[in-house]
């Protein structure tokens, strides 16, 4: 257990719509991270933030946005939901001070399917 | 060119045999590495983490790592079919940098 936590674990919507996903980050863990996995392919990654702040971003639209909270809770929202859209999509905490691992450690994901 | 490569394998590997996973990186300033093994239906786990030019073991795990040649693999002794799983290589380039994973291999130990 690596007290990252995600919710739903699953979700299904139709093309078009809207959806939020949750993180709650490992306590002492300030860093939040998203990433995409398609089925066969490795994570890859969407942004991070940073105490609330994006730091760092891949190669997604502007209709993938985020949130980070006080708390360092996170959230991933996707707008105009697309076919593609249908991934795992993997929460991941880590610490950023100096002198820390910068290693990540997995939520167990949200499926969602976009029909 | 990706920025982490793996062969996707798979790779099947007798029980109690030596596996032996490969990556290559292009970003020359990298500085952290580390192996993740996903089970089928899971969320990456982290294995091994490596930071300096050699090898690191833990237990049945060593990573090596050689930056001159931008190199990284993990080689995993005594092979169980419990080790059946895809590891992924990651790389992270700086403190705050995002970490970059590849594609994975799927390792099969067969009995």
């Amino acid at each position: 257990e690596t007290g990252v936590t995600q919710s739903p674990t699953h979700l299904i919507k139709t093309r078009g719509q809207q959806v939020t996903l949750r993180c709650s980050s490992q306590s002492g863990h300030n860093t939040v991270s998203w990433y995409q996995q398609a089925l066969g392919q490795g994570p890859q990654f969407i942004f991070q933030y940073y105490r609330e702040e994006e730091n760092g971003r891949g190669n997604f639209p502007p209709r993938f946005s985020g949130l980070q909270f006080p708390n360092y809770s996170s959230e991933l929202n996707v707008n105009a939901l697309e076919l593609d859209d249908s991934a795992l999509y993997l929460c991941a905490s880590s610490a950023a001070e100096q002198g820390s691992s910068g290693k990540l450690f997995f939520g167990s994901g949200t499926q969602l399917s976009v029909l | 060119q990706k920025e982490v490569e793996q062969n996707s394998g798979p790779l099947s590997v007798p029980e109690g045999a030596i596996a032996s996973l490969n990556c290559t990186y292009s970003d020359r300033v990298s500085q952290s590495f580390f192996w993740y093994r996903q089970y089928s239906g899971k969320s990456p786990e982290l294995i091994m983490s490596i930071y300096s030019n050699g090898d690191k073991e833990d237990g049945r795990f060593t990573a090596q790592l050689n930056k001159a040649s931008q190199y990284v693999s993990l080689l995993i002794r005594d092979s169980q079919p419990s080790d059946s799983a895809t590891y992924l290589c990651a790389v992270k380039a700086g403190m705050a940098s995002k970490i970059i994973f590849g594609s994975g291999t799927r390792l099969s130990i067969r009995p």
